[in-house]
C-alpha cells in the first residue's frame, strides 16, 4: 500500500508569515494529489488539489507544488493569518484503487 | 445537497453494549468509507464500499466491528460489544467513483463515541 509521510508534524508562524508542509509518498502510479483542513472540532475539508500532469496550483493565499520524480507535494500558505490555524492533512490517491492514504497531518498554529 | 450526513453525532454508551453508526452519502455518489480519528493514531481508514459492495475492510480493528450498505443512501457501522479503547470520532465520507473528477472525499460531520 501507499507510505504516506508529512513534516513537520507541528509548525508555528507569525501571522503574515508564509508556511509550507511537505507530504512523500511511495506509489509512483499516485495520480491525485489533494490538501485538507481540519479545524478544531471540525470535519476534514477539501482546499485544494493537484494533478499529476500539473506541477503547482494556486488558490489566492494557498498553493499546491508537485514533484513527481521526487514523490512528493507540498501546501504554501502565504500571509498567514489566524483563522489558517488548524491540521492539514495531505492524501495522495494510490494508482491502483480509487482509496486517499491519508497523512498523519500538520498542526498549524498561527500566531497573531 | 445536505452533503454526508452522520447521526448521532455523540454517543456515550457502557463497555459492554452495541453501538450503531449511521451515514447517509451525497447522493450520486457511489464510494462510502469510514473512518476512526484518535490522537494516538490518526485518521484510519476502516473499511470502504464502491456501488455498495464492500471493497477493503483491512482496517477494521477486529470481529466486533461490522459494517453494512444495503442502499446507495444509507450505511451503518457496528461496535458489539463496546470497549474503552474504541473511544474516538468516526467519520463517514463519500465521492463519486474516481475522486480525481468528483472533488475528492466529502466528510461527514463525525460521531464522537464516547465509551465508559
Amino acid at each position: 500500500g501507499e507510505n504516506v509521510e508529512q513534516h513537520p508534524s507541528t509548525l508555528s508562524v507569525q501571522e503574515g508569515d508564509s508556511a509550507v508542509i511537505k507530504c512523500t509518498y511511495s506509489d509512483s502510479a499516485s495520480n491525485y494529489f489533494p490538501w485538507y483542513k481540519q479545524e478544531l472540532g471540525k470535519r476534514p475539508q477539501l482546499i485544494i488539489d493537484i494533478r499529476s500532469n500539473v506541477g503547482e496550483k494556486k488558490d489566492q493565499r494557498i498553493a499546491v507544488t508537485l514533484n513527481k520524480t521526487a514523490k512528493h507535494f507540498s501546501l504554501h500558505i502565504t500571509e498567514t493569518q489566524p483563522e489558517d490555524s488548524a491540521v492539514y492533512f495531505c492524501a495522495p490517491l494510490g494508482g491502483s484503487n480509487y482509496k486517499l492514504t491519508f497523512g498523519k497531518g500538520t498542526l498549524l498554529t498561527v500566531n497573531p | 445537497d445536505a452533503g454526508v450526513i452522520q447521526s448521532p453525532r455523540h454517543e456515550v454508551t457502557e463497555m459492554g453494549q452495541e453501538v450503531t453508526l449511521r451515514c447517509k452519502p451525497i447522493s450520486g455518489h457511489n464510494s462510502l468509507f469510514w473512518y476512526r480519528q484518535t490522537m494516538m493514531r490518526g485518521l484510519e481508514l476502516l473499511i470502504y464500499f464502491n456501488n455498495n459492495v464492500p471493497i477493503d475492510d483491512s482496517g477494521m480493528p477486529e470481529d466486533r466491528f461490522s459494517a453494512k450498505m444495503p442502499n446507495a443512501s444509507f450505511s451503518t457501522l457496528k461496535i458489539q460489544p463496546s470497549e474503552p479503547r474504541d473511544s474516538a470520532v468516526y467519520f463517514c465520507a463519500s465521492s463519486g467513483r474516481d475522486p480525481l473528477f468528483s472533488g475528492g472525499y466529502t466528510f461527514g460531520s463525525g460521531t464522537r463515541l464516547t465509551v465508559v
